[in-house]
């Protein structure tokens, strides 16, 4: 079956401006995380959704949202972005609450010039 | 908040040598899972452990889950090339849906 499919891959982005990532999960897996790496702070978690609800959200500023539609897709938004934000954006899915384990997608890896 | 540090950060190693590395947190932990994440790539899941004192094999890989459930380890006998990568423990709260990452360890295996 499909894995988790995140668009676009690769993006470039100036200060000030505002990106939407993608997220398509696992067909039948309801909840959807996000979470962001960087070298200096690792593995973070942004927030989780499941069934259109953010049920947790992590530590970020208001410039971080994101939502969930009826099929499961999930974007994610990041405004007036800075040069911190530079990082890889993965998205898992997992069956129910995560119990099974999550499947990341590939990412997105977002540069902020 | 929590923490959850991992040791070694690097470690490199020759084939066919053992590899360990330890999580430890400054809180309890509530269920440890494990990820692989191999260079330019994403984490994978390899296991997940829930129980006090739990030992789970996976053909060259042992996870154990410590007594009091504030650290657990991943043991690699005989390392092969094609595991290095980055291994990542991570704590798993279910009511909160979320992952709690460790700092992970990244292994190099050299012919």
């Amino acid at each position: 079956k499909a894995g988790v499919t995140q668009t676009p891959r690769y993006l470039i982005k100036t200060r000030g401006q505002q990106v939407t990532l993608s997220c398509s999960p696992i067909s039948g897996h309801r909840s959807v995380s996000w979470y962001q790496q960087t070298p200096g702070q690792g593995l973070q978690f942004l927030f989780e959704y499941f069934s259109e609800t953010q049920r947790n959200k992590g530590n970020f500023p208001g410039r971080f949202s994101g939502r969930q539609f009826s099929n499961s897709r999930s974007e994610m938004n990041v405004s007036t972005l800075e040069l911190g934000d530079s990082a890889l954006y993965l998205c898992a899915s997992s069956y129910g609450t995560g119990g099974y384990g999550y499947t990341f997608g590939s990412g997105t890896r977002l540069t902020v010039v | 908040g929590q923490q959850v540090m991992q040791i070694p950060q690097y470690q490199h190693v020759q084939e066919g040598e053992d590899f360990t590395t330890y999580c430890n947190s400054s809180t309890t932990l509530s269920n440890i899972q494990w990820y692989k994440q191999r260079p330019g790539g994403h984490p994978v899941f390899l296991i997940q452990l829930v129980k006090s004192g739990e030992v789970k094999k996976q053909k060259r890989l042992t996870f154990q889950f410590g007594e009091a459930k504030k650290n657990s380890s991943l043991h690699i006998t005989a390392t092969q090339t094609t595991d290095v990568g980055t291994y990542f423990c991570a704590d798993f709260t279910g009511t909160a849906s979320k992952l709690t990452f460790g700092t992970g360890t990244r292994l190099q295996v050299t012919l």
